[in-house]
């Protein structure tokens, strides 16, 4: 079975800063997504960025990248010129990607990290 | 992205009492949907697993004659909380997928429910 942890269940930043939210996982497979999502006071989820474990470069979206260390199974977002409507809970999730067992298409997500953006 | 709508948005009922949520995928075919439950300040935790079609798969310890999954559409999957006690008030979510070896999975907005 696949988990995920986050390490830090609170966090802050002011306005304009960067911020690094930590992921770790454990899976005996190789073909994978990882999933950073947020979820503002509204409880919309709403997915952030997206990585497939084969590609080794890390992906980006504006203002948000990972960093992807796939042999430590590490997955951290680093939030850039952090903004006031960043804050939320932020979750790391894990899907597997090819068919098999019970385990295909369903995301395995982490414990969460409430971040909070300061003025 | 696509939208998925649920409702109710907020429901409070007496305990004993059934109560359905409804899960819609506005603009696509969901050939698979999930239903997740979450407390607050926590995790989304699945419950169930439900293609089109079939019966729903249950997380382990989840009740299944308790909380009712169908997805009789590619549209529309209800979740139905039957004889509810004050330890089912949550926050439930729901969450649409097409198929495929990879495609986004799309969030309802969530339904609070709350049994006094």
């Amino acid at each position: 079975a696949q988990t995920v942890t986050q390490s830090q269940p609170e966090m802050s930043v002011q306005e304009a800063e960067t911020v690094t939210l930590s992921c770790t996982y454990d899976t005996s497979e190789s073909n994978y997504y990882l999933f950073w999502y947020k979820q503002p006071p509204s409880r919309q989820m709403i997915l952030v960025i997206r990585q497939e474990a084969y590609k080794q470069q890390n992906a980006t979206e504006n203002r948000f990248s990972v960093n992807f260390q796939k042999a430590a199974k590490s997955f951290s977002l680093k939030i850039s010129d952090s903004q006031l409507g960043d804050t939320a809970m932020y979750f790391c999730a894990f899907r597997l990607l090819n068919a098999g067992g019970t385990s295909y298409g369903k995301l395995t997500f982490g414990q969460g990290t409430i971040l909070t953006v300061h003025p | 992205g696509a939208v998925v709508s649920q409702h109710p948005s907020w429901v409070i009922c007496k305990s004993g009492t059934s109560v359905k949520i409804e899960c819609r995928s506005l603009d696509f075919q969901a050939t698979t949907m999930f239903w997740y439950r979450q407390f607050p300040k926590q995790s989304l935790m699945l419950m169930a697993t439900s293609n089109e079609g079939s019966k729903a798969t249950y997380e382990q310890g989840v009740e299944k004659d308790k909380f009712l999954i169908n997805h009789a559409s590619l549209t529309l999957s209800t979740l139905t909380v039957t004889s509810a006690h004050p330890e089912d008030s949550s926050f439930y979510i729901c969450s649409a997928r097409l198929g495929g070896s990879y495609n986004e999975q799309f969030f309802g907005p969530g339904t609070r429910l709350t049994v006094l």
